[in-house]
């Protein structure tokens, strides 16, 4: 089955660049997802389709996707993005959706 | 408002059986395929199954598959999961989430406040 590996952490200095990768075999064929889900709540979907942004998701929430590797970029980080964030595919060889393992970001 | 909310998890022993419910409302069910998705304690999400919008496609992850049911009530606005012989390993926060189609591509959109399962004597 298909695998998508993140770094379990990532740590950012408030108003820096957080970037968070998802591996995965030729992953730039695949449409990606990021979900934000901070403790104690459901997910939250903050890009769908590589890199467009449902509404209400502030503009510093972008993502990318070529060749082995998708990233979610988070600019100017706040406080309020400490969260983990999960990539997800769907995997037509398996008739199945799989997520990546998470990643916490951790805003210092 | 779109919105999901779980019902029905608990505590049951191994080997024994759970119905988890979700009700939709503020926006059309019939028109949607929906998922399940737990999440272990500490842990991270696990799809678990999907449902096409009129019922007669489904998926299993290969974790639950043979043991956990899906199933829709389109009437009622209501998906469920029957789950039946549950393991330790089941113990899990459930979450229900619609799938938001466009073009060839689908994603999860809102999803349920989640219902904890857990399993043990």
């Amino acid at each position: 089955s298909y695998v998508l590996t993140q770094p379990p952490s990532v740590s950012v200095a408030p108003g820096q660049t957080a970037r968070i990768t998802c591996g995965g075999n030729n992953i730039g064929s695949k449409s990606v997802h990021w979900y934000q889900q901070k403790p104690g709540q459901a997910p939250v979907l903050v890009v769908y389709d590589d890199s467009d942004r449902p509404s209400g998701i502030p503009e510093r929430f972008s993502g990318s996707n070529s060749g082995n590797t998708a990233t979610l970029t988070i600019s100017r980080v706040e406080a309020g993005d400490e969260a983990d964030y999960y990539c997800q595919v769907w995997d037509s060889s398996s008739d199945s959706w799989v997520f990546g393992g998470g990643t916490k970001l951790t805003v210092l | 408002e779109v919105q999901l909310v779980e019902s029905g998890g608990g505590l049951v022993q191994p080997g024994g059986s759970l119905r988890l419910s979700c009700a939709a409302s503020g926006f059309t069910f019939s028109s949607y395929e929906m998922n399940w998705v737990r999440q272990a304690p500490g842990k991270g999400l696990e799809w678990v199954s999907y449902i096409s919008s009129s019922g007669s496609t489904i998926y299993y992850a290969d974790s639950v598959k043979g043991r956990f049911t899906i199933s829709r009530d389109n009437a009622k606005n209501s998906l469920y999961l029957q789950m039946n012989s549950l393991r330790a390993e089941d113990t899990a926060v459930y979450y229900c989430a619609r799938d938001v189609a466009a073009a060839s591509y689908n994603w999860f959109d809102p999803w349920g406040q989640g219902t904890l399962v857990t399993v043990s004597s």
